[in-house]
C-alpha cells in the first residue's frame, strides 16, 4: 500500500537550518507530484509548494517562495523541505501529500516542527 | 490571490444532514476537493473532482460545485463525522485551501 512516512518532531533555534523528511513506499515516486502543506497551531492548511520528482521541476506558492526548498531524491524515493534559516513564525505541523488528479490523497502523518526566539 | 471562503462552524444532529459550502470566485469551473481532520490527525480526502469518492470513503459523503459554490454533504450524519472540513482547489497553478469548517454532531 502506498506510504508517506514523514521525519520526526524537531525543535529548533531561530536562525538554524532544518531538513525534514518524507519517505514515501508503495507506489512509483517519480510519477506523482508530492506537495507540503503546512498547519499551524489550530489554524487551516496552507500549501508551500509541490515537486515532481521526475524531472525535479518544483513550484512554491507565493507565500512561501525564497522561505524553503523543496527538492527530491529518486534514490531514496524521498522528497525533502529545507530551510535554512529559522524563525519563530516557521513554528507548526507540516504534512507531505501525494497528488492524484486535483487532489492530495495520501498524507504522511506530520512533522511537528517548533522553533524559539 | 485566489480566496476560498468556508463558514468556520456547522451543527448538526445525529441522523440528519450537513452541508458545508464552500465560496470562491467561479469556483465552478475548477475541480474542488474536500478533506476532513480530525485532532491528531492528517487530513484524509473524502470528495474530489466535486463529486467523486476515493475507495473507503462512505457513500454519505457526497459533493456539488456550481456557480460560485461547493457544497460537501453528508447525508444521515454520525457522531464518528465530527471532524474539521477544508476544501481545495487549484488556481492559475497554485493550490488553494479553504479556512476550515468544524463540523459539530450533537
Amino acid at each position: 500500500d502506498v506510504q508517506l512516512v514523514q521525519s520526526g518532531a524537531e525543535v529548533k533555534k531561530a536562525g538554524e537550518s532544518l531538513e525534514i523528511s518524507c519517505k514515501t513506499s508503495g507506489y512509483t515516486f517519480n510519477n506523482y507530484w508530492i506537495a507540503w502543506v503546512r498547519q499551524m497551531p489550530g489554524k487551516g492548511l496552507q500549501w508551500m509548494g509541490i515537486i515532481y520528482p521526475g524531472d525535479s521541476d518544483t513550484r512554491y506558492s507565493p507565500s512561501f517562495q525564497g522561505q524553503v526548498t523543496i527538492s527530491a531524491d529518486k534514490s531514496s524515493s524521498t522528497a525533502y523541505m529545507l530551510w535554512s534559516s529559522l524563525k519563530a513564525s516557521d513554528t507548526g505541523m507540516y504534512f507531505c501529500a501525494r497528488q492524484v488528479g486535483d487532489g492530495f490523497n495520501v498524507w504522511g502523518q506530520g512533522t511537528m516542527v517548533t522553533v524559539s526566539s | 490571490s485566489y480566496e476560498l471562503t468556508q463558514p468556520p462552524s456547522v451543527s448538526v444532529s445525529p441522523g440528519r444532514t450537513a452541508s458545508i459550502t464552500c465560496s470562491g470566485e467561479k469556483l465552478g469551473n475548477k475541480y474542488a476537493s474536500w478533506y476532513q481532520q480530525k485532532p491528531g490527525q492528517s487530513p484524509v480526502l473524502v470528495v474530489f473532482q466535486d463529486t467523486k469518492r476515493p475507495s473507503g470513503i462512505p457513500e454519505r459523503f457526497s459533493g456539488s460545485n456550481s456557480g460560485n459554490t461547493a457544497t460537501l454533504t453528508i447525508s444521515g450524519t454520525q457522531p464518528m463525522d465530527e471532524a474539521d472540513y477544508f476544501c481545495q482547489a487549484w488556481d492559475s497553478g497554485t493550490v488553494v485551501f479553504g479556512g476550515g469548517t468544524r463540523l459539530t454532531v450533537l
